[in-house]
C-alpha cells in the first residue's frame, strides 16, 4: 500500500524567508501525482501545488515550488519570501494515476513569525 | 473558488442520535469524496462516490453511510451517533476530464463539519 510520510509535525519561519517542509512516500508505482494542500485555521482546505510523475521538471507556482526526487521518492514544498497568510497545516498527498482516492501525509503544522 | 458546501459547520449531538452532515457542490462533479480528520491529523477516506447511484466504502472503516441520488449532493449519515464518532468530517469533489494530465486531479473541499458527539 501506497504511504506517505511528513516527517515535521511542526515548522516555523520568519516573515519574508523561505522555508522547506519534507515528504516522502513508498510506491511500487511508475505513473502518479503528488500534490501539496494547505488547511488554513478553520478555512477550506486547497491545493498548493501538483506534480506529474512523468514530469522531470520541477513544479511551480508563485512563490511555491517543489523539489521533485522520484529515485528518491522525495518531494519538498519550497515557500519563497513567507508571508503571514502561508501560515496553515500543509498536507502532502499521493494519487496513483487512475486511482479515485488521495493518500494524505499526516501534515505540518506552518508558523509565520512576524 | 470552491463551490462546495457542507452543513453544519459544527455539531454537538447525544449519543444515539441519528445525523446527516450535508454536502453540495455546484460545479457539476462526477467524483465526490468524504474524508474523516482528526485535529493535526491526516486525511482518511470513508466513503467516495463516481457518480449518481455510485457508492463505495473507503480505506478507513466508518459506520457511516452515503448516497449519491443526484450529482450535487453527496450527505453522510451516522444512524447512531458515539463518542467515537467526534471529528471533523471533510467532503470534496472533483470533476472527470480528458485534458492535459492533472488537470482534473483538483481537489475541491468543503469547509468541513467537526462534529462532537456527547
Amino acid at each position: 500500500a501506497q504511504t506517505v510520510t511528513q516527517s515535521q509535525p511542526e515548522m516555523s519561519v520568519q516573515e519574508a524567508e523561505t522555508v522547506t517542509l519534507s515528504c516522502t512516500y513508498d510506491t511500487s508505482e511508475s505513473d502518479y501525482y503528488l500534490f501539496w494542500y494547505k488547511q488554513p485555521p478553520s478555512r477550506q482546505m486547497i491545493l498548493v501545488i501538483r506534480q506529474e510523475a512523468y514530469k522531470q521538471q520541477n513544479a511551480t507556482e508563485n512563490r511555491f515550488s517543489v523539489n521533485f526526487q522520484k529515485a528518491a521518492k522525495s518531494f519538498s514544498l519550497k515557500i519563497s519570501d513567507s508571508q503571514l497568510g502561508d501560515a496553515a497545516m500543509y498536507f502532502c498527498a499521493y494519487k496513483r494515476l487512475g486511482a479515485q482516492k488521495l493518500v494524505f501525509g499526516q501534515g505540518t503544522r506552518l508558523t509565520i513569525n512576524p | 473558488e470552491a463551490d462546495i458546501y457542507q452543513t453544519p459547520r459544527y455539531l454537538v449531538i447525544g449519543t444515539g442520535k441519528k445525523i446527516t452532515l450535508e454536502c453540495s457542490q455546484t460545479m457539476g462533479h462526477d467524483k465526490m469524496y468524504w474524508y474523516q480528520q482528526d485535529p493535526g491529523m491526516e486525511l482518511h477516506l470513508i466513503h467516495y462516490s463516481y457518480g449518481v447511484n455510485s457508492t463505495e466504502k473507503g480505506d478507513l472503516s466508518s459506520e457511516s453511510t452515503v448516497s449519491r441520488i443526484r450529482t450535487e449532493h453527496f450527505p453522510l449519515t451516522l444512524e447512531s451517533a458515539r463518542p467515537s464518532h467526534t471529528s471533523q468530517y471533510l467532503c470534496a469533489s472533483r470533476e472527470t476530464g480528458f485534458g492535459p494530465a492533472a488537470t482534473n486531479e483538483k481537489l475541491f473541499f468543503g469547509s468541513g463539519t467537526q462534529l462532537s458527539v456527547l
